[in-house]
């Protein structure tokens, strides 16, 4: 049973550019989180997908969109990178919210941004 | 505002000993609480959680938590610590309604000194 699988690993990109980062949930997952650890900090939640639907958000701008496709599988997209948009991006995947079951996350994209 | 807090920067244990590494939160409600473990350059892997019940929870690689209500905190222990403990530990509370997100501490070293 693959646990929550992310792609690519490390990236580099130039400030301006565009970026997709990939995730495909625990088998048997349909709510897929997705943060920013930047260096030295704990992850910041960036926003959450269930039913192909963005749920919840944090307090990141709308550079940072996302997708969830019919498989549960996600992207997330950030436009117009910056170089503090650097850092370790984990996606995390769950069942239905609201219970207790546990979130688990994958070993992140490492991205750096020059 | 719901917080988790780890007053702790870094702890240095020397094998064999006991360790804690100190959470506390405040949430209004009832929190599942969780503790991750971060190896360098990998992602969250998953120690234990609290949804209720025993105060006390047991997880992996011998890790246990004490849950205290009154204290708000959920400290995290082994009896005998090893070398290959030292790790970079988060804890996290994820709130029982529908803003359904993990909110992590700051994250806490710990040294294992051989």
């Amino acid at each position: 049973d693959a646990g929550v699988t992310q792609s690519p690993t490390h990236l580099i990109k130039t400030r301006g550019q565009q970026v997709t980062l990939r995730c495909s949930p625990k088998s048997g997952h349909d709510t897929v989180s997705w943060y920013q650890q930047a260096l030295g900090q704990g992850p910041q939640f960036i926003f959450q997908y269930y039913e192909e639907e963005e749920r919840q958000r944090g307090n990141f701008p709308d550079r940072f969109s996302g997708h969830q496709f019919p498989n549960y599988s996600s992207e997330l997209n950030v436009n117009a990178l910056l170089l503090g948009d650097s850092a370790l991006y984990l996606c995390a995947s769950s069942l239905l919210v609201g219970s207790g079951n546990t979130i688990y996350f994958g070993e992140g994209s490492w991205l750096t941004v020059v | 505002a719901q917080s988790v807090a780890q007053p702790e920067d870094q702890v240095n244990v020397a094998e064999g000993n006991p360790l804690t590494v100190k959470c506390t939160y405040s949430v209004s409600g009832n929190p599942y609480l969780f503790w991750y473990v971060q190896y360098p350059n990998r992602g969250l892997q998953f120690l234990l959680k609290y949804i209720t019940g025993d105060n006390l929870v047991k997880g992996s690689y011998g890790f246990e938590a004490e849950f205290n209500k009154s204290q708000t905190s959920f400290h995290l222990k082994k009896p005998s610590a090893l070398v290959s403990d030292s790790a970079l530990y988060f804890c996290a509370v994820r709130l029982l309604n529908r803003d359904d997100k993990i909110i992590f501490g700051k994250g806490t070293r710990l040294h294992i000194l051989p």
